[in-house]
């Protein structure tokens, strides 16, 4: 069955970088546009970032902007999210997701377990 | 892009029905038909329960359906089993390739 898992995760310093992996399994992965979901700790679920299947186009929410980039590698079914310029607000689990190829926007019918990012001095 | 507004809890009985609502505004609810809604249980990943306002993906009981009138979306569950016991988020596209999330709802089964 289709199954994601994440990354990369762990605890960084303010102003550096990580890069989040998500290795997809169980379906054709290059036929699905892909997501990040973040969730920071006892809150509730913000979109981050989006990507179509063959890597065309890309989206990012306004306060990752300029410092996360999501990419692909339809060849090693791996989706990623590489993060800059972390702040302590990026402190999250950080979900990677799947798009239903039947529908769009919001159609997640795929979920990681999430990797744990902790941006702390 | 603002949160969409959930109420923070919500509670029944088994075998009751609950409706939670979604409110946004016309640049997001209100203008696509792209409402989503997601169950949580503590320390899980997210589980998508509707898509499209009304859909209901495959294996996803029948007791869950979900509606939309002008810039509000609701989520009702019928016939409450104690498994329904969750955090439920509602979703909607919001225009220029963005998508935002509602704050959540607790859902109590008493």
């Amino acid at each position: 069955q289709a199954q994601l898992v994440e990354s990369g995760g762990g605890v960084v310093q303010p102003g550096r970088s990580l890069r989040l992996s998500c290795a997809a399994s169980g379906f054709t992965f290059s036929a699905y546009g892909m997501h990040w979901v973040r969730q920071a700790p006892g809150k509730g679920l913000e979109w981050v970032a989006g990507i179509w299947h063959d890597a065309r186009d890309r989206y990012h929410t306004d306060s990752v902007k300029g410092r996360f980039i999501i990419s692909r590698d339809n060849s090693k079914n791996t989706l990623f999210l590489q993060m800059n310029s972390l702040s302590a607000e990026d402190t999250a689990v950080y979900y990677c997701t799947r798009e239903s190829s039947t529908s769009g926007w919001g159609a997640y019918d795929v979920w990681g377990r999430g990797t744990m990012v902790t941006v702390s001095s | 892009q603002s949160a969409l507004t959930q109420p923070p809890s919500a509670s029944g009985s088994p075998g009751q029905s609950v409706t939670i609502s979604c409110t946004g505004t016309s640049s997001d609810v209100g203008g696509y038909d792209y409402v989503s809604w997601f169950q949580q249980h503590p320390g899980k990943a997210p589980k998508l329960m509707i898509y499209e306002v009304g859909q209901r993906p495959s294996g996803v009981p029948d007791r869950f359906s979900g509606s939309k009138s002008g810039n509000t979306a609701s989520l009702t569950v019928s016939g409450l089993l104690a498994e329904d016991e969750a955090d439920y988020y509602c979703s909607s596209y919001a225009g220029s390739n963005n998508l935002v999330f509602g704050g959540g709802t607790k859902l109590t089964v008493l």
